[in-house]
């Protein structure tokens, strides 16, 4: 066990519509990173939050949002979902905001699928 | 730009014998590059990392990695596999810049008695 929790583990949803998923870091943890695994795309790096700013971007569409509030729990909003936005979807932690260098801590995942 | 590739998309041992999967990674500036082994249905977790220093790098579970750069390789070894490593073995360089990594598509190993 990472100390990462994710929420939902599974989510079903349709075409078009809106979902969030939730992130809670290790006790401490400051940064918080979301990424993406699908079978033609692999794993992306989408996007990275420490202390509640935005720290880095990756291959997150604008589609795909983020924010990480004052608890440092953090929250993925994917709209308008297409078919290839099925994946599963990480959230990983780490303690400082140097992103590399900092060993990440990877929760379980949530995985979307969209209909 | 980044990029890392990994060339067996599976790999299948007996248990006991040795273990070799490769990762060639490339990048401009030194690198810091990382193994993940992900188990089904869990998240990735970290065997071991290079950031300068010792280019043999020893890790959890019993994994090293040797990272040549005149190969541009981290290649990811284990002298004698147990049928609990079967899993998903992913390469990644982290950029410089910008706090990125960049995953390899991931190496299936599957551990046969």
């Amino acid at each position: 066990d990472s100390g990462v929790t994710q929420t939902p583990k599974h989510l079903i949803t349709a075409t078009g519509q809106r979902v969030t998923l939730r992130c809670s870091p290790r006790s401490g943890d400051l940064s918080v990173y979301w990424y993406q695994q699908s079978l033609d795309q692999g794993l992306q790096f989408l996007i990275q939050y420490y202390n509640g700013e935005e720290r880095a971007k990756g291959n997150i569409l604008e589609r795909f949002s983020a924010q990480q509030f004052p608890d440092l729990h953090s929250e993925l909003n994917l709209s308008s979902l297409e078919l290839g936005d099925s994946a599963l979807y990480f959230c990983a932690s780490s303690a400082g905001g140097t992103g590399i260098r900092d060993t990440q801590y990877f929760g379980p995942g949530t995985r979307l699928t969209v209909l | 730009a980044q990029s890392v590739t990994q060339p067996d998309i599976h790999i299948t041992v007996s248990e006991g014998a040795s273990l070799e999967l490769r990762c060639n990674y490339s990048y401009g500036a030194t690198p810091y590059l990382f193994w993940y082994v992900q188990s089904p249905g869990q998240g990735l977790q970290l065997l071991l990392k290079y950031f300068s220093g010792d280019t043999l790098v020893q890790g959890i579970k019993g994994f090293e990695a040797e990272f040549k750069r005149s190969q541009s390789s981290f290649n990811l070894r284990k002298p004698s596999v147990h049928w609990s490593d079967a899993a998903e073995y992913f390469c990644a360089v982290g950029a410089g810049t910008g706090n990125q990594f960049y995953f390899g598509t991931g190496t299936s190993l599957t551990v046969i008695p």
